[in-house]
């Protein structure tokens, strides 16, 4: 069975600081995806990233970064120098090697980012 | 390119009553899913279909069906509304190939009374 953790339910910070969104996953599949979706306060959901179970490099992408890394099963989320337009709910998500194969979803994080 | 469409975007239904989510993307995708959004829960696969014709059941089945008559369209149906299934729908589609990325909806919110 596949499961995503993110335990951290909200966070605050006040703009211009550095956050970092954790998520943790469980698969016993070796070939595995893991994505970044952002909810914003709108509601629709926006693909951010995705990171195959094959390739541990980092990204960067402008403010945003994510940390892969198999030995911890963590698939963690920093945004540097937070702004107001990043504050949304982040969900982490896993899905196994087939074609049919589902999302499982983390429950999210709620980040607020005030002036 | 529309992306995945879903009407309505709001919804009030009584208990008991049936209706149907649209759902239709237009980038020729072979894999279509329903996906129910709640508090704290995350999103939970309802049903999904690899291509027309083929439909399977997620983690949260009953109480909806589906079908897939064309490779653009994917309809959920409520038969007998219940208060449990308050919630948001996202629809989503994916080309099919492994590991691919999902794109979502704008999602319905259905409230039923």
């Amino acid at each position: 069975a596949q499961k995503v953790t993110q335990a951290q339910t909200e966070i605050s910070v006040v703009e211009k600081e550095d956050v970092t969104l954790d998520c943790v996953y469980e698969t016993r599949d070796t070939t595995y995806y893991l994505f970044w979706y952002k909810q914003p306060p709108s509601g629709e959901l926006v693909f951010l990233i995705r990171r195959n179970s094959f390739d541990e490099q980092n990204e960067i992408s402008g403010r945003y970064s994510w940390n892969f890394q198999k030995s911890t099963s963590s698939f963690n989320f920093t945004i540097t120098a937070s702004q107001v337009v990043d504050s949304a709910v982040y969900f982490c998500a896993l899905s196994g090697p087939g074609t049919a194969s589902k999302l499982t979803f983390g429950t999210g994080t709620r980040l607020q980012v005030t002036l | 390119n529309a992306g995945v469409t879903q009407t309505p975007k709001f919804q009030v239904l009584k208990t008991g009553q049936s209706m149907t989510l649209q759902c239709a993307q237009d980038m020729n995708h072979e894999y279509m899913s329903w996906y129910r959004q709640d508090p704290g829960m995350g999103l939970r696969l309802i049903h999904y279909s690899v291509g027309a014709g083929i439909t399977d059941q997620g983690e949260v089945p009953n109480g909806y069906n589906v079908s897939r008559s064309t490779t653009e369209d994917f309809p959920l149906r409520l038969l007998s509304a219940a208060p449990s299934q308050t919630s948001v729908y996202f629809c989503a589609s994916k080309q099919g190939a492994l590991g691919d990325t999902q794109y979502f909806g704008p999602g319905t919110r259905l409230t039923v009374l």
